[in-house]
């Protein structure tokens, strides 16, 4: 079956310094990946989708990912975290079988130290 | 333009109780959709509606869930009995019509937080 790996449950940077967060998923010859952040009393927000072509893509609060299909992996990126980009994490597939069925991680917890 | 709204944000009910999560997708939004995350662990597909229509059900845990879209609009997620482990926070997301991965995402909710004691 399909999954998704994130293998930290916790992070904490200082800010301005630089982060990532990692994911790997299984399976799927084209898979369809997603970055969503959840803040505190907020829903979970979109930062960025790979569907296809440049394998860096950009998000929206500063945020890029990196597709690397040889490792599995799609980790987020930012290069001078803020303290308001403390939340939640969660790294996401698109379902093989599906075009409208997510499948999450687990999520990260980011902590930003002043 | 709103978006999607849930009710309530937290709900706190004992074991054999009843429970009832509202879901007001983004209006014109054809596609609604219910997560649930149990436990801190990732979160799950529970189903998918098209307008009134059930599409997908195949992430339902058992029959003690129903989920209804009467006249497409809003979408109900009711739990009975609830058990101690229902307890988690369930998304609701919408999508636009004939939406699928290369044109379009699904908005989120914030979430009902669910505890059964």
């Amino acid at each position: 079956a399909q999954s998704v790996t994130q293998p930290d449950i916790h992070i904490t940077v200082s800010e301005g310094a630089s982060l990532e967060l990692r994911c790997n998923y299984s399976y799927g010859a084209t898979p369809y990946l997603f970055w969503y952040v959840q803040s505190p009393g907020q829903g979970l927000q979109l930062l960025l989708k790979y569907f296809s072509g440049d394998t860096l893509v950009q998000g929206i609060k500063g945020f890029e990912a990196e597709f690397k299909r040889s490792q599995s992996s799609f980790n987020l990126r930012k290069p001078s975290v803020h303290w308001s980009d403390a939340a939640e994490y969660f790294c996401a597939v698109g379902a093989v079988d599906s075009s409208y069925k997510l499948i999450f991680g687990s999520g990260t917890r980011l902590l930003v130290r002043p | 333009e709103a978006g999607v709204t849930q009710f309530p944000s937290h709900s706190v009910i004992e074991k054999g109780q009843t429970v009832t999560l509202r879901c007001d997708p983004i209006s014109g939004h054809d596609n609604l959709y219910w997560y649930r995350r149990v436990m801190g662990k990732e979160i799950k597909f529970l189903l998918h509606f098209v307008k009134e229509s059930k599409q997908d059900e195949s992430g339902m845990p058992n029959n003690r869930f129903l989920a209804e879209r009467t006249g497409g609009t809003y979408s109900t997620l009711k739990v009975q009995p609830a058990e101690l482990e229902d307890s988690g926070v369930y998304f609701c997301a919408s999508s636009p019509p004939r939406a699928g991965w290369g044109n379009t995402e699904a908005f989120f909710g914030q979430g009902t937080r669910l505890t059964v004691v």
